[in-house]
């Protein structure tokens, strides 16, 4: 069965400095991977997916993702964060190849500090 | 162009009373799914509907809920007789195909409240 395991609950960065949000996938099949970002009182808005294309994937407002087999990882980077990246991410795994519904980690809420 | 809309934004009911909620999806989108988010389970499948082939209803977590899906495109999720467990936000989203590989497009939601 499908599963993603976003590592950590709550990540706090500075203005400015890098951001990091990990994320482990298990899967039986070549996945679909995507990242979704959800602002307070905001719907699910997509930030990036991989499809078995490049394994570097670059989103919208400077995110980028890297697909790592050999790791199970789709980690979410940005190199400088604005106070405006604070929202919850959510890593989300296809279900399988056939069917196309969801499978969402718990969420990581990312803060920027001043 | 026009987003998934869903209505209503808010609904608050008593236990045991039934509620509908709508979903209007993308135009000329074939694919729709029903999604659940709260605090204890996250965020969660629900239902999908494909075109006009049957939906896979495996995520529904009772047999008090149901949805339809009228003419390939508004979908209603039903719930009835609610129970405080039922609290929670429904996402619906949106799809070209039901496939893996299509990025799906989610509806600002509906915040349901069972007193």
């Amino acid at each position: 069965a499908q599963s993603v395991t976003q590592l950590d609950s709550h990540v706090s960065v500075s203005e400015g400095t890098p951001v990091l949000l990990r994320c482990n996938y298990s899967s039986s099949y070549s996945p679909s991977l995507f990242w979704y970002v959800q602002h307070p009182n905001k719907g699910l808005q997509l930030l990036l997916k991989y499809t078995s294309a490049a394994t570097l994937v670059k989103g919208i407002n400077g995110f980028e993702a890297e697909f790592k087999k050999s790791e199970t990882s789709f980690h979410l980077t940005k190199p400088s964060a604005h106070m405006s990246d604070a929202a919850e991410y959510f890593c989300v795994v296809s279900a399988s190849e056939s069917q196309g519904n969801l499978i969402f980690g718990k969420g990581t809420k990312l803060s920027v500090k001043p | 162009g026009a987003g998934v809309s869903q209505s209503p934004s808010n609904k608050v009911t008593e236990k045991g009373k039934d509620v509908e909620l709508r979903c209007d999806p993308i135009s000329g989108h074939t694919a729709l799914y029903w999604y659940r988010q709260s605090l204890g389970q996250g965020l969660e499948f629900l239902i999908y509907f494909q075109g006009n082939s049957a939906p896979d209803k495996s995520g529904l977590p009772s047999d008090r809920f149901s949805a339809e899906r009228t003419g390939g495109s508004v979908s209603t999720l039903t719930i009835q007789r609610t129970q405080q467990e039922d609290s929670a936000v429904y996402l619906c989203a949106s799809s070209l195909q039901r496939v893996s590989t299509d990025t799906q497009y989610f509806g600002p939601g509906t915040r349901l409240t069972v007193l």
